[in-house]
């Protein structure tokens, strides 16, 4: 069973312009959540999808967004990028079995120059 | 608004110690606790959980406590060898539910041969 893949791995941006990461879930798991991880804040959550529907959503500005596809797979987007985005973006899915258990993907690492 | 504080940040043990990482919550209505792990350059990944309506779980060579009262969390690992040196993080859910997690700074532990 594939497990959660987020695709591109890496990348590197300038300041000001915009980014759209992808994460295809586990194979029949229908929620997808969004986290990012820095040294300095941690992970923090960004946002949730089930069902092509946002249910939560984290304390981060409206430049970070996202959306969910009708075959589970979702995108987050930001827009306008400053340097503090510098980040490893993780992507999780969680099944029906297994309330709140989250399976991670390897993440992409945004670098902001 | 909902924290989680993670101590110590750093723990350091000789190979065949015991290792325990405390954590205290602020949201009483969380109800699901998991602990990652998180090895250099990898994902995080599920090694416990435990889930409110419990106060201690056992898998080989971890083990989870729960105080609800005192909105306290431990991990326990006994016995510890070298590949269970990585960075630890505690979560507990969030409000709003939907698979919402927030997590703590994290526990770099370092087991030394």
């Amino acid at each position: 069973k594939a497990g959660v893949t987020q695709t591109p791995r890496y990348l590197i941006k300038t300041r000001g312009q915009q980014v759209t990461l992808s994460c295809s879930p586990i194979s029949g798991h229908r929620s997808v959540s969004w986290y990012q991880q820095t040294p300095g804040q941690g992970l923090q959550f960004l946002f949730e999808y089930f069902s092509e529907t946002q249910r939560n959503k984290g304390n981060f500005p409206g430049r970070f967004s996202g959306r969910q596809f009708s075959n589970s797979r979702s995108e987050m987007n930001v827009s306008t990028l400053e340097l503090g985005d510098s980040a490893l973006y993780l992507c999780a899915s969680t099944g029906p079995s297994g309330a709140n258990v989250l399976t991670f993907g390897a993440g992409s690492r945004l670098t902001v120059l | 608004g909902e924290n989680v504080e993670q101590h110590p940040s750093t723990l350091s043990v000789q190979e065949g110690d015991s290792a325990v990482i405390k954590c205290t919550y602020s949201d009483s209505a969380s109800n699901y606790f998991p602990w990652y792990k998180q090895e250099l350059g990898k994902r995080p990944q599920l090694i416990i959980d435990i889930r409110s309506n419990v106060g201690e779980k056992k898998d080989q060579r971890i083990a989870v406590t729960l105080n609800k009262t005192a909105k306290h969390f431990s991990l326990h690992i006994t016995e510890t060898q070298p590949e269970d040196s990585a960075v630890y993080f505690c979560a507990a859910s969030g409000t709003g539910g939907y698979n919402k997690l927030i997590f703590g700074a994290g526990t770099r532990l370092a087991v030394h041969p």
